[in-house]
This record gives structure tokens, sequence and C-alpha cells, in this order.
């Protein structure tokens, strides 16, 4: 059985990057495609991005110019960074996992509180 | 503004049936099978309870069941017990640009 655990900063502010990993447990890190998706004050889900083991990366266009996506295969790690944020994106931002041929979120961490205050 | 359009409520009594729809477009919920439901509780990570339109996970209740008519998605949940409490997404795959796709979420009540 899989098992995701997040972390990173939960207080930023205007303009700094947002950093946040997630790492995998239990299970094979190759077998699925990793994904990063938010909840926001009174918006609901928004997926931000996936990757996969090799380091090829989709993000949602809206997001595109601010994320990069990375993984580290040697920690069964990945990670996300969004720039230049502001109080939009204050959320709570969940990573997760997506199976292969599949289009549904398996398997989620249990999600890290970002907010972005001056 | 979501991409897929849920109610904000709905509500039911303990042993009654509900139904949420999740209403999309012909890029989405429309043109693929590929509609998933996942039912969130406060301060717990998501949990699935549908994918690919009508299927159940293993351990979810067969009280719970999905369909689609054109671009609208629904989930039913019958004989509501008090533990279905919570709010419920609906989620599509629209494109590789935009891989998945979600509704603003819907809050069940059980009255």
């Amino acid at each position: 059985q899989v098992q995701l655990q997040q972390w990173g900063p939960g207080l930023l502010k205007p303009s700094e990057t947002l950093s946040l990993t997630c790492g995998v447990y239990g299970g094979s890190f190759r077998h699925f495609y990793w994904t990063w998706i938010r909840q926001t004050p009174g918006k609901g889900l928004e997926w931000i991005g996936k990757i996969h083991h090799s380091g090829s990366a989709t993000s949602n266009p809206a997001l595109r110019s601010r994320v990069t996506m990375s993984v580290d295969t040697s920690k069964n790690q990945f990670s996300l960074k969004l720039s230049s944020v502001t109080a939009a994106d204050t959320a709570l931002y969940y990573c997760g996992g997506v199976m292969y041929d599949t289009y549904y979120v398996d398997v989620w961490g249990k999600g890290t509180t970002v907010t972005v205050s001056s | 503004q979501s991409a897929l359009t849920q109610p904000a409520s709905v509500s039911g009594s303990p042993g009654q049936s509900i139904t949420i729809s999740c209403t999309g477009t012909n890029n989405d919920v429309g043109a693929f099978n590929f509609v998933s439901w996942y039912q969130h509780l406060p301060g717990k990570a998501p949990r699935l309870v549908i994918y690919d339109v009508s299927e159940r996970p293993s351990g979810v209740s067969d009280r719970f069941s999905g369909s689609k008519s054109g671009n609208t998605a629904s989930l039913a949940v019958s004989r509501l017990q008090p533990e279905d409490e919570a709010d419920y997404y609906c989620s599509s795959h629209a494109s590789e640009n935009s891989f998945l796709v979600f509704g603003g979420g819907t809050k069940l009540t059980v009255l």
C-alpha cells in the first residue's frame, strides 16, 4: 500500500517561492504519475501538475509559468515549486499518485496548508 | 470558478437516497469516460469513491454509484448514513494539458 508524506513551509510572504516535497513509501515509485492538487478557500480543488519518474512533467496552463516540478528517484520523492506567490495561492496543497493509464488520484498525501501573507 | 459545475449542497435523511450532479463540457465529461468522485472529510485526505464514471474501488460501499449522460455525470448515494456527511468532488480528464479538472464540491448533509 503506497503512502505519501508531504512537508514544506506553511507561511510565505508575497513574491516568495512555495516549495513542497512529497515522499513515497511502501510501493513502486515508477508505477505512478505524481501529482499536485490544491484546495483554495471557497473554490474547490485545482490540479496543479503531474510528473513522471523520468522527470517529464505537465502542469495546469493557468499556473504553468510559475510551476516547477522535480523528482528524486534515489529518495522516492517529488517536489513542487510555485514562484511569485500571492494571497491567491493560499490553499491546502495535496500531493497524490495517479497510476499509469488512469485518470484518477489513487493515493493522497494528508495535505499541507500554505498561507501567503505579508 | 471551477471547470465542472456541482450544486453547493444537497441533503437527505438517513435511509434516503441522494444524487449529486457534475456538469462539464464536450471537452471533458462529455469526451471521456474518466469521471471520478472523491469524498472529503475536514482534516483528512480526499478518498476515491468512484472512478471511470461508475467503477467502485475495493472497500467502497455499494451504496455509492456513478453514471454519466452527455456532459453531466452523477454520483448517487443510497441508504444514507450519518458517516456519509462530507464534501464530494467530481473530476474528469480533459486533455494532456489539463490532465484533471475538478468541480467546486458539494456538501452532503445527512439530516
